[in-house]
């Protein structure tokens, strides 16, 4: 596998279900994000991590928590989502967490929460 | 706060023409980046091109190039001999340098879905 990937590419859930989300690197890169990418708004950063250490919460509810074990994985635990929390979840990397490194995405997590 | 605008939410264009997308941004800082990213149906979010702010010259990508005007905060994109495969939903985004309060978040806009007609 080269690049960011994601799984599962869709997920289904109810709101009172927990499920993860799994975004893995294999570009040797130290800073990973969560987006949010909902119909009609502009992608919504989640969460920063740099070499591990989260390093922005961009005011995201409690029922979402990050967790990014070392610099190649990174994951998004969910619990008693609401159905607006549907959307796709896009996960990205870079070498550094300076503009200057290129963001590079993942497919990304089709989101529906029933 | 950094704010990113597109104002045109469908853009179209005949292969071979050329088109240009529209982005204005507000910020405070003085140095930043500004990009411009494609997300083709159903697949991966690339960038396209990137701009640093204090660079006057324009950046160009091959048949992509953008006209940054700072003092106005307007960063287009224009696709020269556009092709079939340029048909994607366009991102603007802004990203803060070192030492402002943007550093290490990138702000979007909301998005140019481009139709390419044969």
């Amino acid at each position: 596998e080269t690049g960011v990937t994601q799984t599962p590419r869709h997920l289904v859930m109810g709101m009172t279900n927990k499920k993860s989300l799994k975004c893995e690197q294999h570009l040797g890169h130290n800073a990973m994000y969560w987006y949010k990418q909902s119909a009609k708004k502009p992608l919504e950063l989640m969460f920063v991590y740099n070499f591990k250490e989260q390093t922005e919460n961009n005011s995201v509810p409690s029922r979402f928590s990050p967790e990014c074990p070392n610099s190649s994985h990174l994951f998004l635990h969910l619990h008693t989502l609401q159905p607006e929390d549907s959307a796709l979840y896009l996960c990205a990397s870079s070498q550094g967490p300076s503009p200057a490194d290129t963001q590079y995405f993942g497919p990304g997590t089709r989101l529906t929460v029933l | 706060a950094q704010t990113v605008t597109q104002s045109q939410p469908e853009m179209s264009v005949q292969e071979a023409e050329t088109v240009t997308l529209s982005c204005t941004y507000d910020t405070s800082e003085s140095d930043y980046y500004l990009f411009w990213y494609k997300q083709p149906p159903s697949r991966q979010m690339i960038l396209v091109i990137r701009q640093e702010a204090y660079k006057q010259q324009n950046a160009t990508e091959n048949r992509f190039s953008v006209n940054f005007q700072k003092a106005a905060k307007s960063f287009s994109l224009k696709i020269s001999d556009s092709q079939l495969g340029d048909a994607a939903m366009y991102f603007c985004a802004y990203g803060g340098s070192a030492g402002g309060t943007s550093y290490g978040k990138l702000t979007f806009g909301q998005g140019t879905i481009l139709t390419v007609h044969p």
